[in-house]
């Protein structure tokens, strides 16, 4: 079955970096998209970033553009999130999850997420 | 950005009643239109994908329909597992954009 694993969560200070890993099996890595998606405590969810199947496109939201980094290593199975610049407004539960299809946009698995906190 | 709109944003219901969510979008997206249902201190999980297709194992109690700017989730009967917050999702535009949730508690 499906599996979707993150880690690396942590409290960090505001201005610091983090990288996020998520590990997959039960699917080909490669044939699928991954997104990462936050949920703020007690807020909705929003997405973060994609990356295409073979890693050459990738999107991010506004509100992280320039300071986080997404990646991934077919060979590992494995969806990274390097984190830089982080603000206090960052501070989230930060789920990975599969695309339906090459980067359609439709989350069909999920992560059980990664907490990340910025704090001084 | 598409922005997403849901109502109610909150909902007092007994199981076996129908409830209905509704999820409007400030353009239209044809049907790029997704649910996910999130319980407490879980993951969410997708419920229907491109507005009308059920999620693998979804029940069949779970109804989505509409198209364009407007969409509408529909829960019938409603059972004690399905007290949950819901969120729809555009999938039209690759800065893909969530509704702020519907929490669905039992009255």
């Amino acid at each position: 079955q499906v599996q979707l694993v993150e880690s690396g969560g942590g409290v960090v200070q505001p201005g610091g970096s983090l990288r996020l890993s998520c590990a997959t099996s039960g699917f080909t890595f490669d044939d699928y998209g991954m997104h990462w998606v936050r949920q703020a405590p007690g807020k909705g969810l929003e997405w973060v970033a994609v990356i295409s199947s073979d890693g050459d496109h990738k999107h991010y939201s506004g509100s992280v553009k320039g300071r986080f980094t997404l990646s991934r290593d077919n060979s590992k199975n494995t969806l990274y999130l390097q984190m830089s610049s982080l603000r206090a407004e960052d501070t989230a539960v930060y789920y990975c999850a599969k695309d339906q299809r090459a980067a359609a946009g439709t989350f069909d698995h999920w992560g059980q997420g990664t907490l990340v906190t910025v704090s001084s | 950005d598409i922005q997403m709109t849901q109502s109610p944003s909150s909902l007092s219901a007994s199981v076996g009643d129908r409830v209905t969510i509704t999820c409007r979008a400030n353009q239209t997206i044809s049907s790029f239109l997704n649910w996910y249902q999130q319980k407490p201190k879980k993951a969410p999980k997708l419920l229907i994908f491109s507005a009308t297709n059920l999620g693998s194992g979804v029940p069949s109690r779970f109804i989505g329909s509409g198209s364009g700017t407007d969409f509408s989730l529909t829960i019938s009967p409603l059972q004690p597992e399905d007290f949950a917050t819901y969120y729809c999702q555009q999938s039209s535009s690759t800065l893909f954009t969530f509704g702020p949730g519907t929490k669905v508690d039992v009255k």
